[in-house]
Parts: structure tokens; sequence; C-alpha cells
């Protein structure tokens, strides 16, 4: 257990749907990031925090997925009107400010 | 996209051999760190090695760099069936950390 936690571990939704995950930091942590993994395939860079401001975005982070952290602790990843495509492992991660991440155990979305 | 590649895709070896491990980058880099991945669950750190650090060890582990090749090995000595897993380098940039990882190595240990 990194002390970074993820909810839920498991999502399986209906194309078409919106669905929001959480990820809590390890709570001194000021920099989060999400990735993305496929199956077979490395985490892929979506977005960064430092803090409250999102200060980086993949183009992969296509306009129906919104990131937030509301001052600067927790975070939330939202897809809208979700595709196939989207299926995947979501991971958060967080650092003090650089060094090692401490990533979370993902959140699986399967959309069918 | 992925930084670069790993090298070999996928490993078999009997426990208590060694594995060894190469990455490939493709950037500059401000470190270069290794995590092991059990299947389907998350990211676990291993070791990370700077910019101007050639040489890193940590209990069964031994990292080297190569800055000017822009290349990466890991060695796992006396190989475990625990060691079983994928395991990725990610290079951190310089400014925002953001990791970009490899596209794995996946070693078996056969017991």
């Amino acid at each position: 257990d990194t002390g970074v936690s993820q909810n839920p571990r498991h999502k399986i939704t209906k194309r078409g749907q919106n669905v929001t995950f959480r990820c809590d930091p390890i709570s001194e942590h000021n920099r989060l990031y999400w990735y993305r993994q496929t199956l077979g395939q490395g985490p892929e860079f979506l977005t960064y925090f430092q803090n409250e401001a999102q200060l980086e975005k993949s183009r992969l982070l296509s306009d129906r997925f919104s990131a937030e952290r509301p001052k600067g602790s927790f975070s939330t990843l939202e897809i809208q009107r979700t595709e196939q495509g989207d299926s995947a492992m979501y991971l958060c991660a967080s650092i003090p400010f650089e060094g090692e991440q401490y990533f979370g155990p993902g959140t699986r979305l399967t959309v069918t | 996209s992925q930084q670069g590649e790993e090298d070999p895709q996928a490993l078999s070896i009997q426990e208590g051999e060694n594995a060894t491990m190469n990455c490939s980058y493709k950037t500059s880099i401000n470190n270069l760190q290794w995590y092991r991945q059990n299947s389907g669950r998350g990211l676990v750190h291993l070791i990370l090695i700077r910019s101007n650090e050639r040489e890193k060890h940590s209990g069964r582990l031994r990292v080297t760099l190569d800055t000017s090749k822009k290349s990466s090995s890991l060695l796992i000595t006396a190989s475990r069936a625990a060691d079983t897993a994928s395991y990725f380098c990610a290079t951190a940039h310089f400014g925002n950390e953001k990791l970009t990882f490899g596209t794995g190595t996946r070693l078996t240990i056969i017991p």
C-alpha cells in the first residue's frame, strides 16, 4: 500500500454514460498525476496538477475528459459520453515535488 | 505516446538466475525510474537513478544509466518466483516530472 487510494477499483458502464473516478493522494504531496494504461502497454500521461492548478494536459485528453483537484487535495477524473475505446486502467500518482511517484491501485474501466 | 522501448519484451528464466532488462529513451531526462507491475495491479516503484548518476544498487537490483546512449538496464540477481511481473522503465522530464513509460518487459521466473 503506497498511501494513494483510488475509487472505485472497477467500473463497468454502458457506452454513452458518464463516469467519475476519485484519487486521494498522500496528503503532503503537491503534485498529482493521472495516467491511462491499456492492455499490454505502459501507462500514458493524461494530466497533472500542482496543488489545485491543472498545469498540463495530454492530447490524449479529449474534450470528453475533465479533471479537477479542488483545494489541492483529492482529484476527480470524469469521462463524459464514454466510448469503448475508453476501456483501460486509470492510474493516479502523487509526489511531493519530484522523485519517485507513488501510484494508487488504479480504476479499471470497462465500457460495454 | 511511449518514450522508448524495452528489450526484451518477454523473458523467462529459471529461479536463481539473473535477469537483465534494457530500456532506451529519446529525449533529455531529469531521472529514470523502474517500476514493477503484477498482473492487473498498480505500479510499485523499484529504483530511481538521476541523470548525473551512472549506477545504483538496491538490494538485489542494480540499475545503470548511459545518458550518451540514452539507455538504461535493470539487473535482478538471484531471481525468485515472486519476481514474476512486468517491469517498466519511465523517464521523468525536467520541470513537470511527468513520467513517460516504456513498453515493458514481462518477466517469468520458473520455479
